[in-house]
């Protein structure tokens, strides 16, 4: 166990909808990043946030948005979903540090039909 | 631009020793990162290196060269446990991980 969770689990969802997926870091981790992983392939960096502010921004569509609350959990937002978003989203937090291991949570798997 | 490479896939035979080599070009350097992920599971971390030389964690060793952009992962003694996919990450100058594709390794009995 990471320490670090991630809400819901699983998500199946109509093409043209929006979700929330939901992320809780590690206790006393600064920094979330959100990664997304289609079927086979590698880990796609979409957001990082630290301590509430954005830090780095990867291959993220205009579609998706996230935020890192006061409490330092975070929320992806996925919107307009269309078939080729299905994939499995994770979050992985760090102390955020220069030069730190990133733990990630379990993931969501997101299906849309 | 930036640029991280490994084998798409490996097999190798339980109880033997198998090698997975990573090369890298990136816009400089804070380390290496080496991490395992089961199919449809969450990538867990095996092992960092920011200096050149070996570190050994048990049946894992990882092996960096800064000068030659190159890093390898070696597991020994493998278990069927050990099939999964393994993931070569970068730190660059802005302290950003740079992933690459990972290396499905297979384990035959």
């Amino acid at each position: 166990d990471s320490g670090v969770t991630q809400t819901p689990k699983h998500l199946i969802t109509a093409t043209g909808q929006r979700v929330t997926l939901r992320c809780s870091p590690r206790s006393g981790d600064l920094s979330v990043y959100w990664y997304q992983q289609s079927l086979d392939q590698g880990l796609q960096f979409l957001i990082q946030y630290y301590n509430g502010e954005e830090r780095a921004k990867g291959n993220i569509l205009e579609r998706f948005s996230a935020q890192q609350f006061p409490d330092l959990h975070s929320e992806l937002n996925l919107s307009s979903l269309e078939l080729g978003d299905s994939a499995l989203y994770f979050c992985a937090s760090s102390a955020g540090g220069e030069a730190s291991e990133q733990y990630f949570g379990p993931g969501t798997r997101l299906t849309v039909t | 631009g930036q640029n991280i490479d490994q084998p798409t896939e490996m097999t190798a035979t339980e109880g033997a020793i198998v090698q997975i080599n990573c090369t890298y070009q990136t816009s400089g350097f804070n380390g290496l990162f080496w991490y395992q992920q089961h199919a449809g599971e969450a990538p867990t971390f095996l092992s960092y290196n920011v200096l050149d030389g070996l570190e050994e964690k048990g049946r894992f060793s990882s092996f960096l060269s800064r000068s030659k952009g190159y890093s390898y992962l070696l597991l020994k003694e493998l278990q069927m446990k050990d099939s999964a996919s393994y993931l070569c990450a970068v730190m660059d100058s802005n302290y950003q991980l740079i992933w690459g594709a990972g290396t499905k390794l297979i384990i035959k009995p």
